[in-house]
Order: structure tokens, then C-alpha cells, then sequence
């Protein structure tokens, strides 16, 4: 059974530009989240997607955004970036009523 | 929300001992889970873990849901143990939405 895939893996955008970032969950789960990681700030949750809705929202301007595709695929985007945007974007997988999440390998941002 | 808080912060070891980590969390929860973060960034599941105990290999973890908290066990640790771990919980209907505690950052030398 194949594991939660992020892409890409490394991206280097500069300050002003929008990103996209891909996440395909484990086969058969519904539920796609997002999390942000900085040194300073730790693991933030960002949005969760069930069903092509948003479920759950964590507190982050409204440059960040995501959908979810009917194969459960999301997306994330961040429009306007900012230097301190810079983070290990992180992305997990779960069954329809909640139960144990898996994160996939994240997608490494540096914005200059 | 919830409240996660991990402790201690950091922990160093000598190869072969044991060790707990703790995690206390602010409400009733449906999900707690460990998690090692590798070098490259990747949370590797440990535990899913929101009551009860359970052991894998030299590790095991034991959550008391009536007293919100859980602890980690590390026994004869070794150097590849070392690395940041981190205790997440969701509550509610916030199944989807983790709230992660700030880590310990494990050290086991040789």
C-alpha cells in the first residue's frame, strides 16, 4: 500500500510569487491535512479537506489556501509569499471518522 | 483547543539506557499519537495510542485518557533512537486537526 506522496519535495520561490504544493493521500482515505513547521512556531495546523470540503481550519492568513480533488488529492497554495514563509510544509492522510494519521514526506519552501 | 505540552524539552542518554518521555494534553481526546521525526523531516508513526498501552520492540507508550496523559517508553536505547519526538492528540470533532506538542529532542550517544 503506497504511502502519503508530497511534490515537490524542494522548492525555492522568491518573495511576492504564489506556490502550489501536491499531496496524494494513502488509498481509500478521505481526509487530507495540512501543517506548516518552523523552527520557531513547531508544527501548525493549517486546514483539513474531507470530501472535497474543508472540515477544520487552523489559524493562518487567507494567502494560504486548499482545495481537495473527487480522487482525495489536495492541493495547497500560498499566494504573495513571504520570507517567513520559509517552512517544512507537511501533509497527512487519515480514514473517514478520524483514526491514525500519516504524513507523507513533506515539501521543503524557501522563499528569497 | 487543545493543549499539548512534551516533556522535558531535551533528554541525553548513554547507549543502553532507559527513558520516558511525557505528554499532557488540556481536554478529552480521540486521537494520540508519537511520532519520531527522521532527519529529512518525515513524521514516522510510533504509537496511535488515544488509551490503553501498547509495545513495539523496545518501545512503549501508555495513555491515561481520565488523568490526559501519556507516556513514552525507550528502553536500552540506542543512537539511531536519537532524533525529535513528538506527541499530537485531536479532540472532539476535530478529528482531521492534530495539535502537536513542541518535541524532546532525544541524544543517545555511544
Amino acid at each position: 500500500k503506497a504511502g502519503v506522496t508530497q511534490t515537490p519535495r524542494y522548492l525555492i520561490k522568491t518573495r511576492g510569487q504564489q506556490v502550489t504544493l501536491s499531496c496524494s493521500p494513502i488509498s481509500g482515505h478521505r481526509s487530507v491535512s495540512w501543517y506548516q513547521q518552523t523552527p520557531g512556531q513547531g508544527l501548525q495546523f493549517l486546514f483539513e479537506y474531507f470530501s472535497e470540503t474543508q472540515r477544520n481550519k487552523g489559524n493562518f492568513p487567507g494567502r494560504f489556501s486548499g482545495r481537495q480533488f473527487s480522487n482525495s488529492r489536495s492541493e495547497m497554495n500560498v499566494s504573495t509569499l513571504e520570507l517567513g514563509d520559509s517552512a517544512l510544509y507537511l501533509c497527512a492522510s487519515s480514514g473517514q471518522g478520524g483514526g491514525e494519521a500519516f504524513f507523507g514526506q513533506g515539501t521543503r519552501l524557501t522563499v528569497v | 483547543g487543545i493543549q499539548v505540552e512534551q516533556s522535558p524539552p531535551d533528554l541525553i542518554l548513554q547507549e543502553g539506557a532507559n527513558s520516558t518521555l511525557r505528554c499532557n494534553f488540556s481536554d478529552s481526546v480521540n486521537n494520540l499519537q508519537w511520532f519520531h521525526q527522521n532527519p529529512w523531516g518525515q513524521l514516522i508513526n510510533l504509537f496511535y495510542i488515544p488509551s490503553g498501552t501498547k509495545q513495539n520492540g523496545r518501545l512503549s507508550a501508555t495513555t491515561v485518557a481520565t488523568e490526559r496523559y501519556s507516556l513514552l517508553y525507550i528502553s536500552s536505547s540506542q543512537t539511531t533512537d536519537s532524533g525529535v519526538y513528538f506527541c499530537a492528540s485531536a479532540g472532539g470533532t476535530s478529528y482531521g486537526k492534530l495539535t502537536f506538542g513542541q518535541g524532546t529532542i532525544l541524544t543517545v550517544h555511544p
